[in-house]
């Protein structure tokens, strides 16, 4: 079965540092990957998502996430924080090989951005 | 606009009565999914369909029941809630129709169940 670890249940940057949010995971079939982001009181709208095109994904609000195969990596960056980026952000890869079935998401990872 | 809806935002309620959380999109999408939240785990899927009248388990399905009668519509039930399903629940919908479509998630409800 697919699994997703993010490492760092709580990140924290000052405004205009570089975000850097890491996602691994495991896949028994060529993966889809995903990151959503949530803000408070609100659903999982989707960041990007990696579908065996480009390794480098480039997503909404000046994300991007690199596909590293050797590493089964994901990493979500930004190279500047802003302060509307403070949220909480999942890694997900897909069940079945497909994007839009059955997704299975990482602990989620808090980012917290600082003036 | 493209969107999924659940009703309630919010419920309170008591251990045993039943009760349902409503969703409904309007993209005419086939495949549709429960998630639920929780702290440290991430979202975890309940049930999911593929389609009317095709509904199958997810990764904790137990304490919950779905139906799919309409496209549109995928309410979870919840026949005897328990103080273990209080969580933060979530509808997803998306397309079949190419390889590429991403799901589109639902705003939220919470239950408490007391």
């Amino acid at each position: 079965a697919q699994s997703v670890t993010q490492l760092g249940s709580h990140v924290s940057v000052s405004e205009g540092a570089l975000v850097l949010l890491r996602c691994n995971y495991s896949s028994s079939v060529p993966p889809y990957l995903f990151w959503y982001v949530q803000y408070p009181n609100q659903g999982l709208q989707l960041l990007l998502k990696y579908t065996s095109a480009a390794t480098l994904v480039k997503g909404i609000n000046g994300f991007e996430a690199e596909f590293k195969k050797s590493e089964t990596s994901f990493h979500l960056t930004k190279p500047s924080a802003h302060m509307s980026d403070a949220a909480e952000y999942f890694c997900a890869v897909s069940e079945d090989g497909t994007s839009y079935g059955k997704l299975t998401f990482g602990q989620g990872t808090i980012l917290t951005v600082h003036p | 606009e493209a969107q999924v809806t659940q009703n309630p935002r919010y419920l309170i309620t008591v251990t045993g009565k039943k009760l349902t959380v409503t969703c409904s999109q309007n993209m005419n999408h086939e495949y549709m999914s429960w998630y639920r939240q929780d702290p440290g785990l991430g979202l975890r899927q309940i049930y999911y369909s593929m389609n009317v009248e095709a509904t199958d388990k997810g990764d904790v399905p137990e304490g919950y029941k779905v139906s799919r009668k309409e496209k549109r519509n995928f309410p979870l039930i919840l026949e005897s809630p328990s103080p273990n399903q209080t969580s933060l629940y979530f509808c997803a919908s998306s397309s079949n129709a190419g390889i590429n479509q991403p799901q589109h998630f639902g705003d939220g409800t919470r239950l408490s169940i007391l």
